[in-house]
C-alpha cells in the first residue's frame, strides 16, 4: 500500500527556534493535511491544503504556523518561533479526490520536543 | 461542530476474549464515522468507516462497529482479540461536507494480555 512519509521522526528544538516538519504525500494525491497530538490529548486538525492554498485552518493554526508545497512533492509545516506548548506529535495526511469514501492516508508522525 | 468522546482511556483484556471499545459523538449535522488504529511507532491506519447504508460495518483484522443514531454511538468490537491487536484506537467523525476534516476522540489503548 502507498505511504505518506514524514521526516524527521523526532525533532528536538529550543524554544523560539524555527522548525520545519517535512512530509511527502502519496504521489497522485491532491489534498493535504496536518494534524497534531499533544501527549495524552486528542488528535487535532490544524490545516488542510489544496491547489496550492490553504482551504481550511483551525484556531490552533495561528500566524506562527505556515504550510508550503515547495516543489510539487514535499508538503511542509513551518513553526516560526516554537513555544513549549508546540511539543506534540505532528501527523501529515493526504487523499486523492473529494469523494468522502476516499481514504485519508496518514504518515507515521514527527514527534516535536520544544525545550 | 462535532465532538467525539471515548470514555475508556485504556482497556485491558486477555487474549481470545471479546472486546468493545466505546465511542460516542455529538453533531448538529449528519456525519461520517471512522475508527483508526495506531500501532507503536506507526501512523494512523483506517480500520473501518460508516458512510451510509447498513449500520453494521466490518473492517480489517476482524473488527466491526455498529452505528446507533439514537444513542449517537459507534462502538468498535472484536469477538476474539490477539496479542497483535495491542494498539491505540481512535474514533473520529467528519461532517458531511467536502472538507473531510476529521475530529478525533482522545483514543483508547487496547492492551491484550496472554
Amino acid at each position: 500500500e502507498p505511504e505518506v512519509t514524514q521526516t524527521p521522526s523526532h525533532q528536538v528544538t529550543q524554544m523560539g527556534q524555527e522548525v520545519i516538519l517535512r512530509c511527502v504525500p502519496i504521489s497522485n494525491h491532491l489534498y493535504f493535511y496536518w494534524y497534531r497530538q499533544i501527549l495524552g490529548q486528542k488528535v487535532e486538525f490544524l490545516v488542510s491544503f489544496y491547489n496550492n492554498e490553504i482551504s481550511e485552518k483551525s484556531e490552533i493554526f495561528d500566524d506562527q504556523f505556515s504550510v508550503e508545497r515547495p516543489d510539487g512533492s514535499n508538503f511542509t509545516l513551518k513553526i516560526r518561533s516554537t513555544k513549549l506548548e508546540d511539543s506534540a506529535m505532528y501527523f501529515c495526511a493526504s487523499r486523492r479526490i473529494t469523494t468522502t469514501n476516499e481514504k485519508l492516508f496518514f504518515g507515521s508522525g514527527t514527534q516535536l520536543s520544544v525545550l | 461542530a462535532q465532538s467525539v468522546t471515548q470514555l475508556d482511556s485504556q482497556v485491558p483484556v486477555f487474549e481470545e476474549a471479546p472486546v468493545e471499545l466505546r465511542c460516542n459523538y455529538s453533531s448538529s449535522v449528519s456525519v461520517y464515522l471512522f475508527w483508526y488504529v495506531q500501532y507503536p511507532n506507526q501512523g494512523l491506519q483506517l480500520l473501518l468507516k460508516y458512510l451510509s447504508g447498513s449500520t453494521l460495518v466490518k473492517g480489517i483484522n476482524g473488527f466491526e462497529a455498529e452505528f446507533n443514531k439514537s444513542q449517537t454511538s459507534f462502538h468498535l468490537r472484536k469477538p476474539s482479540v490477539h496479542i497483535s491487536d495491542t494498539a491505540e484506537y481512535f474514533c473520529a467523525v467528519s461532517g458531511r461536507d467536502s472538507s473531510y476534516k476529521l475530529i478525533f476522540g482522545s483514543g483508547t489503548r487496547l492492551l491484550v494480555r496472554p
